[in-house]
């Protein structure tokens, strides 16, 4: 089974500085890779995703991140960060299960943005 | 436009009780999911249907039933509910079975077992 690793339970970071989420992945031949953001008390909105072509994805609200096969790596960063992206962030790998697919999740990086 | 929907928003109940969980997406995908949330944030698959045909079935106790009516709807029933099953349960659905596809998630719902 492929699984993700997110190396940080809690990430505290001030306004406007930038940040990195870690994510390292189970080597494989082919991998699918998904960011997802848990704001409080809602549900999973889609950050980005990295399918194949281009290592570096881009996705909404001004993240990115970037694929490292040798480090077996899918980090997400963002330049500047703002009060509002204080969430769970989930690096999720999809995989065949049964007859079907579905993402594996890591255990979550809390994200605080503090003043 | 809500796109996955779910009821109830929270669900309090006693041990022992039966509950059921409704999920309808408008979105015209053909695969539906069921994922539990723990305490500590831990999501994990537990159901999917394709297009009424179940696909996934993780080792999650009997006592869960998924039934999907139709494309665009996917129910969870839990039997004898149980301390260990509260959660937030999350429904999701995909425009098919493929490795690729985004899945779109609902708000969930914060089940409370007493």
């Amino acid at each position: 089974a492929q699984s993700v690793t997110q190396l940080d339970s809690q990430v505290p970071v001030f306004e406007e500085a930038p940040v990195e989420l870690r994510c390292n992945y189970s080597s494989s031949v082919s991998v699918y890779l998904f960011w997802y953001v848990q704001y409080p008390n809602q549900g999973l909105q889609l950050l980005l995703k990295y399918l194949s072509g281009s290592t570096l994805v881009k996705g909404i609200n001004g993240f990115e991140a970037e694929f490292n096969k040798s480090q077996t790596s899918f980090h997400l960063r963002k330049p500047s960060v703002h009060i509002s992206d204080t969430a769970e962030y989930f690096c999720a790998v999809s995989e065949a299960l049964n007859s079907g697919y579905a993402l594996n999740f890591g255990k979550g990086t809390s994200l605080l943005v503090t003043p | 436009d809500t796109a996955v929907s779910q009821t109830p928003k929270y669900l309090v109940t006693q041990m022992g009780n039966d509950k059921s969980i409704k999920c309808e997406q408008n979105l015209g995908h053909d695969t539906m999911y069921w994922y539990k949330q723990d305490s500590k944030k831990f999501l994990k698959i537990m159901f999917s249907y394709n297009n009424k045909e179940l696909i996934i079935n993780e080792t999650v106790p009997n006592r869960f039933s998924p039934k999907s009516p139709d494309k665009a709807h996917l129910n969870l029933h839990i039997n004898s509910l149980e301390l260990g099953d509260s959660a937030v349960y999350f429904c999701a659905s995909s425009q098919m079975v493929a490795v690729t596809d985004t899945q779109y998630f609902g708000p969930g719902t914060r089940l409370t077992v007493l």
